[in-house]
């Protein structure tokens, strides 16, 4: 398996633009975690999937952002309208079922809103 | 909500020196806890967990870490530091039963040659 992998590496848009962050998970994985990492806040969960469906977003920011997991080969996190504080590093993580297993990272999306 | 915490954002350390990263978490019920390295502009990797097999834990190059009950710790060491070893390392918990995966602030590790 290729691992997860996480589209685009680098994204820079304009306050005010819609963007879009797209996930592909580990082929097989039940859990799908989104996660922001800036240097004042650090790793934050945003929001956790099972099996495509979510199942805390207590750590999604505001109304502005919003994610999806269509099925269980992918999944968005899409920011709209985003603004200069949304800039951060966005990883999506994939695990199997069980609270003993570990999770696995993608490259992560660097973002930048200008 | 479970949580882990992890003391001193930035380490120093000496090449061929002792690497020790405090991680203690916040529970009642042992959880399952990861230590994970991040390199520069990649994602995390995992280096080993606790899953209530063993309380002292191997991981990959040369690290391992020891859960402590009494003291609700699960430091992570590495005996001599390598160059390579630079890198921003985090410590998570998975409270038992549940799949919530949540991060330490991380501790970003320089060895000095």
């Amino acid at each position: 398996d290729a691992g997860v992998i996480q589209s685009p590496r680098h994204e820079v848009t304009e306050m005010g633009q819609e963007v879009t962050l797209r996930c592909k998970p580990i082929s097989g994985h039940d859990y799908l975690f989104w996660y922001r990492q800036t240097m004042m806040r650090g790793l934050e969960l945003l929001i956790y999937f099972n099996n495509n469906v979510p199942i805390d977003d207590s750590g999604m920011p505001e109304d502005r952002f919003s994610a999806k997991m269509p099925n269980a080969s992918f999944s968005t996190l899409k920011i709209q309208p985003s603004e200069p504080r949304d800039s951060a590093v966005y990883f999506c993580a994939s695990s199997l079922e069980g609270s003993n297993t570990e999770a696995f990272f993608g490259q992560g999306t660097r973002l930048t809103v200008v | 909500a479970q949580s882990v915490t992890q003391l001193g954002s930035h380490v120093s350390v000496s090449e061929g020196a002792l690497v020790l990263l405090r991680c203690n978490y916040s529970s009642s019920v042992p959880p399952y806890l990861f230590w994970y390295v991040q390199y520069p502009n990649q994602g995390l990797q995992l280096l080993l967990k606790y899953t209530s097999a063993a309380t002292l834990v191997k991981g990959i190059n040369g690290f391992e870490a020891e859960f402590k009950k009494s003291e609700t710790s699960f430091h992570l060491t590495k005996p001599s530091a390598h160059m390579s070893d630079a890198a921003e390392y985090f410590c998570a918990v998975r409270p038992y039963g549940n799949n919530r995966l949540a991060f330490g602030k991380g501790n970003q590790v320089v060895v000095i040659p």
